[in-house]
């Protein structure tokens, strides 16, 4: 069965590096999504992409964040300037537009330090 | 936007009593409701989900209900079992546009020997 893949699975960093994380979506899929979850919280939508375009994003989506689809199977998310509050879990998605189920990544923990 | 509360944040239930979980949502457009089991450090897996042309379903030991009228659904283990024991997500979506998800607060739900 396809899934979704994320690469890596922790990424430590420095306050103020840039990070990127990475995603493949399955390949059918039209919809691809950022998700984050600190821990011990809910799972909050970041971003939506669409046609090779943000279709819609939260207010935690700020400038220091950035997606794109390089190639026909990557999904990145950048985060510019990494501050301590963005440590978290990272988990991508991605939605076949014939249902709704969204098909989550394992995600990525990302500690800033 | 939409905002989903879920009840109770924690839940304690001796194997093979039932647990009810419970979530209401703002956005009157929301048609789309979904479940998911977390363990762990691991992504949300989808247990089961409802869509707004429904008032019940069920899969095996597990069940959802929706009130329209009322915006609220609930999620229905029966006949527990300790590998039961997870946090359980809520979410509400709007299909159409960005098809993003709302999360629920999360119920940590233990099931005791």
């Amino acid at each position: 069965e396809p899934e979704v893949t994320q690469t890596p699975s922790h990424q430590v960093t420095q306050m103020g590096q840039e990070v990127i994380l990475r995603c493949v979506p399955i390949s059918n899929h039209l919809y691809f999504y950022w998700y984050r979850q600190i821990l011990g919280q809910k799972v909050e939508f970041l971003v939506s992409f669409y046609n090779n375009e943000i279709s819609e994003k939260s207010e935690i989506f700020d400038d220091q964040f950035s997606v794109e689809r390089p190639d026909g199977s990557n999904f990145t998310l950048k985060i510019r300037s990494t501050k301590l509050e963005d440590s978290a879990m990272y988990f991508c998605a991605s939605l076949d537009r014939s249902d709704n189920e969204q098909f989550f990544g394992p995600g990525t923990r990302l500690t800033v330090l | 936007g939409e905002n989903v509360e879920q009840h109770p944040s924690t839940l304690s239930v001796q194997e093979g009593d039932s647990a009810v979980i419970k979530c209401t949502y703002s956005d009157s457009a929301s048609n789309y409701f979904p479940w998911y089991k977390q363990e762990l450090g691991k992504r949300p897996q989808l247990i089961i989900d409802i869509r707004s042309n429904v008032g019940e379903k069920k899969d095996q030991r597990i069940a959802v209900t929706l009130n329209k009228t009322a915006k609220h659904f609930s999620l229905h283990i029966t006949e527990t079992q300790p590998e039961d024991s997870a946090v359980y997500f809520c979410a509400a979506l709007v299909t159409g546009g960005g098809n993003k998800l709302t999360f629920g607060t999360g119920t940590q739900l233990k099931v005791e020997l």
